[in-house]
């Protein structure tokens, strides 16, 4: 079983569409959460922390469910701009293993006009 | 903000010659970096932990011969893939942690990644 795994799509929508995308993480001592966003040949770039709290950064939502271990990312009225892969990212337990993240396979996104 | 610059962007190489990739912090000191790699339609893999002032901590599978990390400063690691073969076309990009907020707190930056095609 991968650490961190993604549901790989590609999810192709019409602008102005809400998707959701989950991702399920195995280490039960995982600390931190996040979904980070890779343009095409391009590096990652981080898009927003997940906490057990949910949190919500403009039309963007994350959820974290540390029972299930399962995180999610809800975007709204999507954008041309929002087409990218889409990666879940764990960091390891904390002290000196923070920093040493792992990555899910990534969600393709696409939006169309 | 923090930025992490990496050198070259871009590398095509014979194989059996070396390559060195530079990965620095620009506005920040960071005395640990970490290198992944990434295939074509892949994740990222994490490599190696590069640790300022000692040696490098690789991940299991990763050759610690054939990948040779210098972190010779608080803003300068290197990565040197070793007798270069085609398999080891790869995206390589580093990232750095911003400590200045805290030790478990500091926000990682990515290099811009290196792309290496061995012919």
């Amino acid at each position: 079983r991968k650490e961190v795994e993604q549901d790989p799509g590609p999810f192709n929508v019409p602008e102005g569409a809400t998707v959701a995308f989950n991702c399920t993480y195995s280490n039960s001592a995982s600390q931190s959460f996040f979904w980070y966003r890779q343009d095409c040949r391009k590096e990652p770039k981080l898009l927003m922390s997940v906490y057990s709290s949910g949190n919500e950064d403009g039309r963007f939502t994350a959820q974290l469910n540390r029972a299930s271990q399962y995180i999610s990312l809800l975007i709204r009225d999507s954008k041309l701009s929002d087409s990218a892969t889409y990666l879940c990212v764990v960091n390891r337990a904390g002290g000196t293993s923070y920093g040493k993240l792992t990555f899910g396979q990534g969600t393709i996104l696409t939006v169309h006009p | 903000g923090a930025v992490v610059s990496q050198h070259p962007s871009w590398v095509i190489c014979k194989s059996g010659t070396s390559v060195k990739i530079e990965c620095r912090s620009l506005d920040f000191q960071a005395t640990t970096m970490f290198w992944y790699r990434q295939f074509p339609k892949q994740s990222l893999m994490l490599m190696a932990t590069s640790n300022e002032g000692s040696k490098a901590t690789y991940e299991q599978g990763v050759e610690k011969d054939k990948f040779l990390i210098n972190h010779a400063s608080l803003t300068l690691s290197t990565l040197t893939v070793t007798s270069a073969h085609p398999e080891d076309s790869s995206f390589y990009i580093c990232s750095a942690r911003d400590l200045s907020g805290g030790f478990n707190t500091g926000e990682l930056f990515f290099g811009e990644g290196s792309r290496l095609t061995v012919l």
